[in-house]
């Protein structure tokens, strides 16, 4: 099934561990993004990257990095996890024009 | 810079109920429109868009028009069901800013039988 896939679900992390959140897609876009979900907050966006070989930072890049080595993966890594980066992270995809986005099903992180 | 407010919820109806989930936005230019919907568990979907003024975005018996004047985009459905209790989020693209969205928080729907 074509789509984006996310990895892992869920994960309970100790503060100052190194995590990385894998995205996969297989629909050939462009632009991929990550968008971390908090409640009240709504879903802001970590990084971007709108075509392989690029990126770019969002409104929230502090302590996360991406790399987009190809099309079809987009991983944000946590360098130094801390409690405030407890969230829902969503990647997402799109073509470069005014198409719109497809998200995968997300992935829990809790930070104790 | 660009902003999106929703109504706060959680909005409880009974079925078969008229919705109204309102919508006002912040920003340059001439944004593109979105409203997107999340399922318990799942990413977020998109169900309908608008991308320039009095446009009609529609899908599934939900509508949302573009009013530039009142810089709103209002989703709304005649007659819910239980099976549209989710999290809807209003969201705008920005001209020149390619697909980077800006969302509002969500408003949770519930929809009682």
């Amino acid at each position: 099934i074509a789509g984006i896939t996310q990895a892992p679900t869920s994960q309970i992390l100790a503060a100052g561990r190194r995590m990385t959140l894998r995205c996969t897609q297989d629909m050939r876009h462009n632009a991929m993004y990550w968008y971390r979900q908090d409640l009240g907050l709504g879903l802001r966006l970590i990084h971007y990257s709108n075509t392989a070989g690029t990126t770019g930072k969002g409104e929230v890049p502090d302590g996360y990095s991406v790399s987009r080595a190809n099309t079809d993966d987009f991983p944000l890594t946590l360098a130094s996890a801390v409690p405030s980066q407890t969230s829902v992270y969503f990647c997402a995809s799109s073509d470069f024009t005014n198409s719109p986005l497809h998200f995968g099903n997300g992935t829990r992180l809790t930070v104790t | 810079g660009n902003s999106v407010t929703q109504m706060e919820g959680p909005v409880t109806l009974s079925e078969e109920a008229f919705l109204t989930i309102n919508c006002t936005y912040t920003a340059t230019g001439y944004p593109s429109l979105f409203w997107y919907v999340q399922y318990p568990g799942e990413g977020l979907q998109l169900l309908l868009k608008a991308t320039k003024a009095d446009d009609k975005g529609s899908n599934k018996g939900f509508e949302a028009t573009y009013r530039k004047e009142t810089t709103s985009f209002h989703l709304e459905k005649g007659s819910v069901q239980v099976s549209d209790s989710a999290v809807y989020f209003c969201a705008l693209s920005s001209t020149g800013g390619g697909n980077k969205l800006t969302f509002g928080t969500g408003t949770q729907l519930k929809v009682e039988l």
